[in-house]
């Protein structure tokens, strides 16, 4: 099975800075998706972002942007104007075909 | 409002009983999910289905059933063969229309077993 790992278990940024997070994973296959998730105290799962493994281009989402390097299985995620309300857990996700794995999480806290 | 219902918030249970997680979806979504999160350990995949009647084994399957008789409905069974399950539970839906299509996550459930 696919693995995803992000190596940062915690991580701080003070607010209306930027931040990334970083995350790879594992895979020999070429076609897949990527996805970053925030999970807020609430323990909502919240969409933040996602990426195509065949579109070159980076996606971008408001002040939410990845860094996509295919060849080095890297997929990191960056936050602009880091705001209070972006402390949250994050999640890197990985699918091919319809299963999806997860990273372990970084744990973002913005301070004031 | 359409969106993926788990029920209940939390649930406590004895040692040694059988328990029923709930999850509802009204997306009409093709494909279900059930993933346990514990600290530290981001979320692992424990069952998915992709249509009715069928579903496939995740990473951490042992001691879990599923069912899947309804397009809407995917509920869980945590057995008493689970030796450590208390955990919380996430329940998850998307469009099978081509993989790019993300998880839709339901409020989860927090199962305390003693």
């Amino acid at each position: 099975a696919q693995t995803v790992t992000q190596s940062q278990p915690e991580m701080s940024v003070q607010e209306a800075e930027t931040v990334t997070l970083s995350c790879t994973y594992d895979t020999s296959e070429s076609n897949y998706y990527l996805f970053w998730y925030k999970q807020p105290p609430s323990r909502q799962m919240i969409l933040v972002i996602r990426q195509e493994a065949y579109k070159q281009q980076n996606a971008t989402e408001n002040r939410f942007s990845v860094n996509f390097q295919k060849a080095a299985k890297s997929f990191s995620l960056k936050i602009s104007d880091s705001q209070l309300g972006d402390t949250a857990m994050y999640f890197c996700a990985f699918m091919e075909y319809n299963d999806m794995r997860f990273g372990a999480g970084t744990r973002l806290t913005v301070k004031p | 409002d359409g969106g993926i219902t788990q029920s209940p918030k939390y649930l406590f249970r004895k040692e040694g009983q059988n328990v029923t997680l709930s999850c509802e979806q009204n997306l009409n979504h093709d494909a279900m999910y059930w993933y346990r999160q514990d600290p530290g350990q981001g979320l692992r995949l424990i069952y998915y289905s992709q249509i009715v009647n069928d579903f496939q084994k995740g990473d951490i399957a042992e001691g879990y059933s599923v069912s899947r008789e309804k397009k809407e409905s995917f509920p869980l069974t945590v057995t008493s063969a689970q030796k450590n399950p208390t955990a919380f539970y996430l329940c998850a839906s998307r469009q099978d229309r081509g993989s790019y299509s993300p998880l839709h996550f339901g409020n989860g459930t927090r199962l305390t077993v003693t």
